[in-house]
């Protein structure tokens, strides 16, 4: 089936700087990508649809200008988690569509931020 | 609003016991539901879906709009099953998701 990997994995970083995780799709073309956070024992909530060439979507509630996202090609979206701070530490997850598979949506393993 | 609901946590159930996963949802629009399913150290991946009424590793799930339930059913528990089940709505064509909160389900044996 289709891959998505992101990178890094697990990162830590100091409070007040800015960190970037990358969403590839590796064996398909993915026009839409989407992030998700996720909190310790909940669920998953989408913060954004990620769209190439295009501006992308937020859900309600989530800033933009605080989560930065580029989707530049058909296989990479990157997240960015600007002056991050203590409250910002969760575990970020992307998924793609695959075009050849309408409906199906391939996640990504994760990336676990901790802000210090 | 859309919303999902998982109400139980955790569901333990012998080797061979039939399993069900309960899922209710709230959604104005025609909905879309999914069971995904996230085994121990491995990604989130799809299992099932409605519009698909397939029996996926011997799971099904009907979708109930009356009872506005999506519950997920296997009739003989396996060992391999244990893992964390999610159901999700999807809007915007099916892809903007909304998750519940999760069910883990461990199989004894």
């Amino acid at each position: 089936g289709a891959v998505v990997s992101q990178h890094p994995s697990w990162v830590i970083c100091k409070s007040g700087t800015s960190v970037k995780i990358e969403c590839r799709s590796l064996d398909f073309q993915a026009t839409t990508m989407f992030w998700y956070r996720q909190f310790p024992k909940q669920s998953l909530m989408l913060m954004a649809t990620s769209n190439e060439g295009s501006k992308a979507t937020y859900e309600q509630g989530v800033e933009k200008d605080k989560f930065l996202i580029n989707h530049a090609s058909l296989t990479l979206s990157t997240l960015t988690v600007t002056s991050a701070h203590p409250e910002d530490s969760s575990f970020y997850i992307c998924s793609a569509m695959s075009g050849a598979n309408t409906g199906e949506l391939f996640f990504g393993e994760g990336s676990r931020l901790t802000v210090l | 609003a859309q919303r999902v609901t998982q109400p139980e946590k955790l569901l333990s159930v012998f080797k061979g016991a039939p399993v069900e996963l309960k899922c209710n949802y709230s959604y104005s629009g025609s909905p879309e539901l999914f069971w995904y399913v996230q085994y121990s150290r491995q990604r989130l991946q799809l299992l099932l879906r409605h519009i698909s009424r397939e029996s996926i590793k011997g799971f099904t799930a009907d979708l109930n709009k009356g009872e506005t339930s999506f519950h997920l059913k296997k009739p003989f528990a396996q060992e391999e099953d244990s893992a964390m089940y999610y159901c999700a709505l999807g809007r915007g064509g099916g892809n903007k998701l909304t998750f519940g909160t999760g069910t883990q389900l461990k199989v004894e044996l």
